[in-house]
């Protein structure tokens, strides 16, 4: 079946250094969202990529959606300690119920201050 | 603006028990879709109700079923409880199949 992979599985930054998620689909998708859990928390939306090529940024954020639609990457620039939590991707492939969506393992992000 | 609830928070069960999870949607909403995220894990899609009806089903074994009220609240029911089904149980509600998802903060299942 349809496979979402993410990596890094765990990411540990000083405060100010950059961070980097990505993620890999074993077939091509129809949008991918973006979500972010806080430790102890449930996923928050932070964004869907739908258009082939696309980039989008949230302040610090930088999300990009690959040109096949297989990929997709979140940069975070000068990480703070409000960014700790685990980001992950999930993606809705052709065909597919819209209601289905394909979440990665997520990439557990720790900042030191 | 109530988010989306779910109840109890948290649940202790025994192997071969039942279980029923409650969830209200966020106001507005009328999609109501459940997830199982196993510790380090992302979450899992169990099935997706629309219109009082499963729209879509995850593979999860039919010990998994659910319901939708007129109301656009929902219950989910898990019979002969096994060890694996420790997990937490997320509620997520949109308006409409697709779209953003809204989560609530989950019911945390341990099965002893």
């Amino acid at each position: 079946g349809q496979q979402v992979m993410q990596i890094p599985q765990y990411q540990h930054v000083q405060e100010g250094e950059d961070f980097t998620t990505y993620c890999n689909s074993s077939t091509t998708l129809s949008n991918i969202q973006w979500y972010k859990q806080r430790p102890g928390g449930h996923p928050v939306f932070l964004i869907q990529l739908v258009k082939s090529g696309e980039v989008k940024k949230q302040k610090r954020l930088t999300f990009q959606f690959g040109e096949a639609k297989k990929n997709s990457s979140l940069h975070i620039t000068a990480t703070q300690t409000t960014d700790v939590g685990t980001y992950f991707c999930a993606g809705r492939r052709y065909g597919g119920s819209q209601g289905n969506l394909i979440f990665g393992k997520g990439t557990k992000l720790s900042v030191k201050p | 603006d109530a988010g989306v609830t779910q109840s109890p928070t948290h649940l202790i069960k025994t192997r071969g028990q039942q279980v029923t999870l409650r969830c209200s949607p966020k106001s507005g909403h009328d999609t109501v879709s459940w997830y199982q995220q196993a510790l380090g894990q992302g979450p899992q899609f169990i099935f997706q109700y629309y219109e009082e009806e499963e729209r879509q089903r995850g593979n999860f074994p039919d010990r998994f079923s659910g319901h939708q009220f007129p109301n656009y609240s929902s219950e989910l029911n898990v019979n002969a409880l096994l060890l694996g089904d420790s997990a937490l149980y997320l509620c997520a509600s949109s308006l409409g199949t697709g779209l953003k998802l809204f989560f609530g903060s989950g019911t945390q299942l341990s099965v002893l």
